[in-house]
This record gives structure tokens, sequence and C-alpha cells, in this order.
């Protein structure tokens, strides 16, 4: 998707390991986001910036930390993962109240 | 929660037909958004609909918006197969957009 980038696209990490998906934009957007997308759930709101160091917890956020350091780069870290965690998870960004534009996701699995 | 809802969940159709998907939401908006979303990939940006606005065309998409119900719907005229998709409304609140659990439309050749 032109203007973000999520890595790692695939992940398979062992349950109370510590782990951290980079979203990259380069459009110079003033707010990222990350999603999780679970079937039956639809996607929920883990963290949001609003700007350099300015981040705000959304609706799923225990057991998840962001951080962003510069305005291209928003990391979300899972502190100790869990079974619970398997996922996929989408970073997008959008500049006021147009739309999203989303990346094209990271699948996480927690054994 | 605040996130709209899709009906019907699923939706199956030949191609060249006609496809309608609802939403419903809870709280008053800022604008309404529809997504599409195909299997594997990220959500796309389909179309915006302002809450001072009642409908919206972009080539095949028709967008309905009706405040007083806390509902719209998406009309995707001519079905393609390319179309099959999941589709997701999203509504903007406050400073955030949530997003309800999505139609899967499948359109059969």
């Amino acid at each position: 998707d032109a203007g973000i980038t999520q890595s790692p696209r695939h992940k398979v990490t062992e349950t109370g390991t510590p782990v951290t998906l980079r979203c990259h934009q380069t459009e110079n957007h003033r707010y990222m986001y990350w999603y999780r997308q679970d079937p039956g759930h639809g996607l929920r709101l883990i963290h949001y910036s609003y700007g350099v160091k300015d981040t705000d917890k959304g609706e799923v956020s225990d057991g998840y930390s962001v951080s962003r350091s510069k305005t291209e780069d928003f990391l979300l870290t899972l502190e100790s993962a869990t079974s619970s965690q398997t996922s996929v998870y989408f970073c997008a960004i959008s500049e006021g109240l147009r739309g999203y534009t989303f990346g094209s996701g990271t699948r996480l699995t927690v054994v | 929660s605040q996130q709209g809802e899709e009906d019907p969940q699923a939706l199956s159709i030949q191609e060249g037909e006609n496809a309608t998907m609802n939403c419903s939401y809870k709280t008053s908006i800022n604008n309404l958004q529809w997504y599409r979303q195909n299997s594997g990939r990220g959500l796309v940006h389909l179309i915006l609909i302002r809450s001072n606005e009642r409908e919206k065309h972009s080539g095949r998409l028709r967008v309905t918006l009706d405040t007083s119900k806390k509902s719209s719907s998406l009309l995707i005229t001519a079905s393609r197969a390319a179309d099959t998709a999941s589709y997701f409304c999203a509504t903007f609140t406050g400073n955030q957009f949530y997003f309800g659990t999505g139609t899967s439309l499948t359109v059969i050749p």
C-alpha cells in the first residue's frame, strides 16, 4: 500500500516473549493507528498517535504499548505475548477527517 | 460499543446483479466511510459521506446516509467478480474511527 509499510508481514513467537511490530509512513501524516482484526470482532483500535511522542489508548490496549519517536514510525510492542494476542495487526494513517490508509497487515501467531 | 453493524453478514450474488449492504450505528457522527478488504490485504477506502449529506456517488458505488435512523447503505451496481471482498463501514466520532464487523460479498461469475 502506497506510503505505508508494516514489518514483519508474518511472525510466529512463543508465549511470554516480547514482540515489536513496526509501521513506517512516507506521507508525513500526523495521525497513526494500530488495529487488530479478529473474526467476529471486526477491527478494534489498540493505540493511536496524534504526533511525535503523543499517544493514547484505544479500546483494547491492555498488554500493548506504543512509541512514536519520529513522525514516520509508530511501533507496537506486546510486552509479554499471549495466545489471545494471535491476530492480524493493521497500521493506518490519516490526516484529519479524511479516510484511513491502511498497511498490508502483520499476521502474528503466538504459540 | 460505538461500532457500526453491517447487515447482512454475508451476501452472495451473480455477476451483473446489484449488491446492497447496510450499516447501523449508535452515536452521532461527523462522517461515515466505507472500506473494502480483499482477502489477506489491508482495508481500502472507498467513499466518505459527511453527516450533512444524504447521498453520494462514486463510479458504480452509491452511498446513502440517514442520520435520523443512524443508518447508511452501500449499493454496488452491475457487480463484477472482482468486487468479491469484505465491506466495512466506519463512523468517525470524537477523534477516531469505529469499524463494524463487515459484510462478506461473493460475486459469482
